[in-house]
């Protein structure tokens, strides 16, 4: 398998355009995980999907972040409007139940 | 809730230098517990792993044991190599019923040769 693949890698995009990062994660698993990490608040986690349902969005920072997971194989996280404040590195992770998380390498994220 | 307490870094060694990170945990039920390591530019990577009690996880000279009395994971390794800067997580899953893997803040190593 070619483990959870994220795309963009990088992304720069202006203040007020929408962002829409794209994962696609390991088959068989069946939870899916957004993470934003940043230098001054480190890694968070945004939402997350059992069996493609979400299950605690609670992490999402506003209204202006959304995620959906329209079927096993693909999520997408989008922001819109953007603002340089959500400036970060994006991480997907998949896992199987009672297993480890498998993380892409990312998407990096700069708004001007 | 959930939650994991790991030692605040940065963390700088020489090579060959004695490591330890230390990691201590809250969780219902039996947990799982993980640590993961962070290259630069990169995404979070799987170091190792034990699932139960007095379990020892071990990969690329790293090594914790799952101690349930003192709810602690300590990372350790005998001699630290350049290539081990990064970032390393500890992490748990609480078991069945649990979705969410709960991460510590992450400690940042810088080998220096």
């Amino acid at each position: 398998d070619a483990g959870v693949i994220q795309s963009p890698r990088h992304e720069v995009t202006e203040m007020g355009q929408e962002v829409t990062l794209r994962c696609k994660p390991i088959s068989g698993h069946n939870s899916l995980f957004w993470y934003r990490q940043t230098m001054m608040r480190g890694l968070e986690l945004l939402i997350y999907f059992n069996n493609n349902v979400p299950i605690d969005d609670s992490g999402m920072p506003e209204d202006r972040f959304s995620a959906k997971m329209p079927n096993a194989s693909f999520s997408t996280l989008k922001i819109q409007p953007s603002e340089p404040r959500d400036s970060a590195v994006y991480f997907c992770a998949s896992r199987e139940t009672n297993t480890e998380a498998f993380f892409g390498q990312g998407t990096r994220l700069t708004v001007v | 809730g959930d939650s994991v307490t790991q030692m605040e870094g940065p963390v700088t060694l020489s090579e060959e230098a004695f490591l330890t990170i230390n990691c201590t945990y809250t969780a219902t039920g039996y947990p799982s517990l993980f640590w993961y390591v962070q290259y630069p530019g990169e995404g979070l990577q799987l170091l190792l792993k034990a699932t139960k009690a007095d379990d020892k996880g071990s990969n690329k000279g790293f090594e914790a044991t799952y101690r349930k009395e003192t709810t602690s994971f300590h990372l350790e390794k005998g001699s630290v190599q350049v290539s081990d800067s990064a970032v390393y997580f500890c992490a748990l899953h609480s078991g069945a019923g649990s979705y969410q893997l709960t991460f510590g803040k992450g400690t940042k190593l810088s080998v220096i040769p």
